[in-house]
């Protein structure tokens, strides 16, 4: 695609709830990142792809998150059992390079736990 | 603990009126720093910076980088209120990731 893409742009969800947030990449851009901006924050890394593997899962911030991808392209962050905290926005990035620096961010999936 | 800080954290203006953004950083392994604009949820880049005292320049926007004093700026010169943003700054690590690590950004309100 011309860009990143994410869904759901907006999610409520009720506590105690499972969520799966999607991310669909630039057409090949191999590497792929998830990052975390709670209000007023500045964005939390949470994982990388390069593939469909995961080298860098050091941010995920509970077992509670887990994400994979599938074919190179499409992620998926799932949060199991939702708490009030997990309420941010979840962006994803993808880069042609990696450790080039130079991601394009999608516009993010607003979580609202309530 | 890798650590970016942005100053200010906000910042009001008047259309015209020039401003600098900070960011300083304390990481291991530093490999370069760079600069996004947020102006709803995606940010977009504007600069990234490798060598110490090379100005990058886009249009009204300039950036410099000092590996000495671990620290950059962010020159807006001329304000508008499209300038209107959260402005991040970031650190990547020599990691073969291409992980980040960001400030909290600075936001700036430019007034008519």
């Amino acid at each position: 695609g011309a860009g990143v893409s994410q869904s759901p742009s907006n999610k409520v969800t009720e506590k105690g709830k499972d969520v799966e947030l999607r991310c669909d990449p630039i057409s090949g851009h191999t590497a792929l990142y998830w990052y975390r901006q709670s209000l007023g924050q500045g964005l939390e890394f949470l994982i990388y792809f390069q593939g469909n593997s995961a080298p860098d899962k050091s941010g995920l911030p509970s077992d509670r998150f887990s994400a994979e991808r599938t074919g190179g392209s499409v992620s998926t962050l799932t949060i199991q059992r939702t708490q009030q905290e997990d309420s941010a926005v979840y962006l994803c990035a993808s880069s042609l390079v990696v450790d080039s620096g130079g991601y394009t961010f999608g516009s993010g999936t607003r979580l609202t736990v309530v | 603990e890798d650590k970016v800080v942005q100053s200010p954290l906000s910042l009001v203006v008047h259309e015209g009126d020039t401003v600098t953004l900070n960011c300083s950083y304390e990481v291991t392994n530093f490999r370069s720093l760079l600069w996004y604009k947020q102006e709803k949820k995606a940010p977009t880049f504007l600069f990234m910076l490798t060598s110490s005292g090379i100005e990058k320049k886009s249009g009204r926007l300039s950036s410099i980088l000092d590996k000495k004093e671990l620290f950059s700026i962010l020159n807006i010169t001329a304000t508008q209120t499209g300038d209107s943003a959260v402005y991040l700054c970031a650190v990547l690590l020599s990691s073969n990731t291409g992980k980040l690590i960001f400030g909290q950004g600075t936001t700036l309100q430019v007034k008519p």
